[in-house]
């Protein structure tokens, strides 16, 4: 059973660009979350996607950033017009559908630096 | 603000002898807390973690102990190795609306083990 996936592992951008990162579940995992962590500090949450619902978006800026789970095809958490600092570490989480299982379970990140 | 947060920022212990990282958290409804390790460049990993009905778990070399009453949650490593270097951080699961769960994140303790 293959773990969180998430691509790219490092990402490049210049200022005013966009960024698209990419978060694939593990299998039956409907529940998706996306954090972001700069150097040396903990995970921030940013938002909780269930299968094509927004769950909860309260971490994540109301400007530039979005977040979608599509029925089909992986979690996509896209910055628009990316600053310097957006330079971070994404992670994606993901956790089993039946209540109770608390768990979750990361992804190896995806690294965006912006120049 | 940090619902979640370390005393100790960094740990430094020689390999073989028990590792104790501590950690506070403020929220009293906190049901379930997590302790996860991240190595440099990598996601976080899952290591153990405790319901609030419970005051001790224990798993392979690592027993986590919960104490309600000053909000306290510890990670105890017996028999350090070179292997466990890395940052550990506490998590702390929220129940909001229902079957929906939140991480809280603290900002995490560097253990380095000197061989």
């Amino acid at each position: 059973n293959a773990g969180v996936m998430q691509n790219p592992r490092h990402l490049v951008r210049r200022r005013g660009q966009e960024a698209r990162l990419r978060c694939s579940p593990m299998k039956g995992h409907s529940h998706v979350y996306w954090y972001r962590q700069l150097p040396e500090e903990g995970l921030k949450f940013m938002v909780y996607l269930q299968k094509e619902n927004i769950i909860d978006e309260s971490g994540m800026p109301k400007e530039r950033f979005s977040a979608e789970f599509p029925k089909e095809g992986p979690s996509i958490l896209r910055i628009q017009q990316v600053v310097r600092g957006d330079s971070a570490a994404y992670f994606c989480a993901s956790s089993p559908e039946l209540a109770g299982l608390y768990e979750q379970f990361f992804g190896p990140g995806t690294r965006l630096t912006v120049l | 603000g940090e619902s979640v947060g370390l005393h100790l920022p960094t740990l430094s212990v020689q390999e073989g002898d028990n590792s104790i990282i501590n950690c506070a958290y403020s929220n009293s409804a906190s049901d379930y807390f997590i302790w996860y390790k991240q190595e440099s460049g990598k996601g976080p990993q899952f290591i153990i973690d405790i319901r609030s009905n419970m005051d001790k778990r224990q798993g392979q070399r690592v027993t986590v102990l919960l104490n309600k009453t000053v909000k306290h949650l510890s990670l105890q490593i017996a028999a350090t190795q070179p292997g466990d270097s890395a940052v550990y951080f506490c998590a702390e699961n929220i129940e909001w609306g229902g079957s929906n769960y939140k991480l809280t994140f603290g900002k995490g303790t560097l253990l380095t083990v000197n061989p």
